[in-house]
């Protein structure tokens, strides 16, 4: 299993473009969260999806979109990049919603200036 | 908000000490997961505790889940240098399918 694959590892964007980064679990993993990080900070849940078809909003859910049309794939939209939107993203995934350990990506690091 | 807590915010030991960490919320929380991340990777999961009281170990780490279900500790013992790193907990927040991380402890271990 390759588990949690994230492209790309580096973008940079320049504010107002949009871009999807993406993601990918090969273990018939129900849910799967996007967090982004910020130095000196913990992770942040962004949005979050417990099966095909079904997402929900994080703690910090604004100028991100999300859809989940498979069990494998997760991708996180930016529809209009703002430099507050520069950070480290990474996705993760795991069994089952509630009480289940997640397994993270390697991560995508963005700049947007 | 729900915020985790954790303390110290970094530590620098010497190789052979034994470490210990520590996450405190006000709320209570179904799961606490430790993660260790490392330059440029994402967090990997070290030890899951499920229940209240439990005190699990993976090896030279022990963690334990708070009686009061608000808290956790992580200890490592005689550490060594590929230790080094920042060390999270996580909570999974009751009735929901959401995770709250704590802040991270960076530790770093001199030869």
């Amino acid at each position: 299993n390759a588990g949690v694959t994230q492209t790309p590892k580096f973008q940079v964007l320049k504010t107002g473009q949009s871009m999807t980064l993406q993601c990918a679990q090969d273990m018939n993993h129900e849910y799967m969260s996007w967090y982004r990080q910020d130095p000196g900070m913990g992770l942040r849940l962004i949005h979050y999806s417990v099966g095909a078809g079904i997402t929900d909003q994080g703690e910090v859910p604004n100028g991100y979109n999300v859809s989940r049309s498979t069990t494998e794939d997760f991708p996180l939209r930016l529809l209009s990049a703002a430099p507050s939107q520069t950070s480290v993203y990474f996705c993760a995934s795991s069994p089952s919603g509630r009480s289940y350990e997640q397994y993270f990506g390697p991560g995508t690091r963005l700049t947007v200036t | 908000g729900q915020q985790l807590n954790q303390s110290p915010q970094s530590m620098f030991i010497q190789e052979g000490e034994d470490v210990s960490m520590n996450c405190t919320s006000s709320s209570i929380f179904n799961t606490w997961l430790w993660y260790k991340q490392e330059p440029g990777e994402g967090p990997v999961l070290l030890i899951a505790l499920y229940k209240a009281g439990e005190l699990t170990s993976n090896g030279r780490l022990t963690a334990q889940f708070g009686i009061t279900r608000k808290d956790s500790f992580l200890n490592i013992s005689a550490s060594i240098p590929s230790d080094v790193g920042i060390y999270f907990c996580a909570g999974s927040i009751p009735g929901t399918y959401k995770y709250i991380f704590g802040t991270g402890t960076r530790l770093k271990v001199l030869a």
